[in-house]
């Protein structure tokens, strides 16, 4: 079985400041594991994604994660803040299903970031 | 095209009333799933199809039926729903091979009244 628990609901920070949004993961294999962000009223967007390559993952708008096996960690990070940030931030990690070429996501609970100006 | 586009981006409906939600892409994937999401929490898998047929039901309640008529569509048709579900719904599609990553579209806000 697998699960996903992020470690705070809500994170507040400056603009211009580093984000930092903490997901631990729980898998009996080697994880796929994902940040997908969500701003008010809208999809779900992925920002970055870590198949067992390279450790250190880097996404889109500036995103990043670090997959720490030691840890089971996968916290996502971003050097300064901007106000377009401001969103909910789901750790998701996925496994194959029944299915062919399917996937099912566990999601955590989700982080909302807010950013002030 | 790197999109999955669902129609309405808004419904209302009555508790008698039947509507569909609908879902298309057309990037060749040949999975494709529904999720459900209430307000502050994370989605909830409805249905997964895969090549057309239905290999997930997350014990959804039979008011909702989904369907997959061709590898770019799939639709969800709702019949006698409750108050209750009221919700964002998410279509999303995956590859069969490579990257496991699901592509969402922006999602059909429904209102039960």
């Amino acid at each position: 079985a697998q699960s996903v628990t992020q470690l705070d609901s809500h994170v507040s920070v400056s603009e211009g400041t580093p984000v930092l949004l903490r997901c631990n993961y729980s898998s009996s294999y080697s994880p796929s594991l994902f940040w997908y962000v969500q701003h008010p009223n809208k999809g779900l967007q992925l920002l970055l994604k870590y198949t067992s390559a390279a450790t250190l993952v880097k996404g889109i708008n500036g995103f990043e994660a670090e997959f720490k096996k030691s840890e089971t960690s996968f916290h996502l990070t971003k050097p300064s803040a901007h106000m377009s940030d401001a969103a909910e931030y789901f750790c998701v990690v996925s496994s194959p299903t029944s299915g062919a070429g399917s996937y099912q996501l566990t999601f955590g609970k989700g982080t909302k970031l807010s950013v002030i100006p | 095209d790197t999109e999955v586009t669902q129609t309405p981006k808004h419904l209302v409906m009555g508790m008698t009333n039947k509507k569909s939600l609908k879902c298309e892409q057309h990037m060749g994937h040949r999975a494709m799933y529904w999720y459900k999401q209430k307000a502050k929490k994370p989605p909830e898998l409805m249905f997964v199809y895969s090549y057309e047929k239905l290999s997930i039901n997350e014990s959804v309640p039979s008011r909702f039926s989904p369907e997959c008529p061709n590898s770019s569509l799939l639709n969800l048709h709702l019949h006698a729903l409750q108050p209750e579900d009221s919700a964002l719904y998410l279509c999303a599609s995956s590859q069969v091979s490579g990257a496991n990553v699901l592509t969402f579209g922006a999602g059909s806000r429904l209102t039960v009244l």
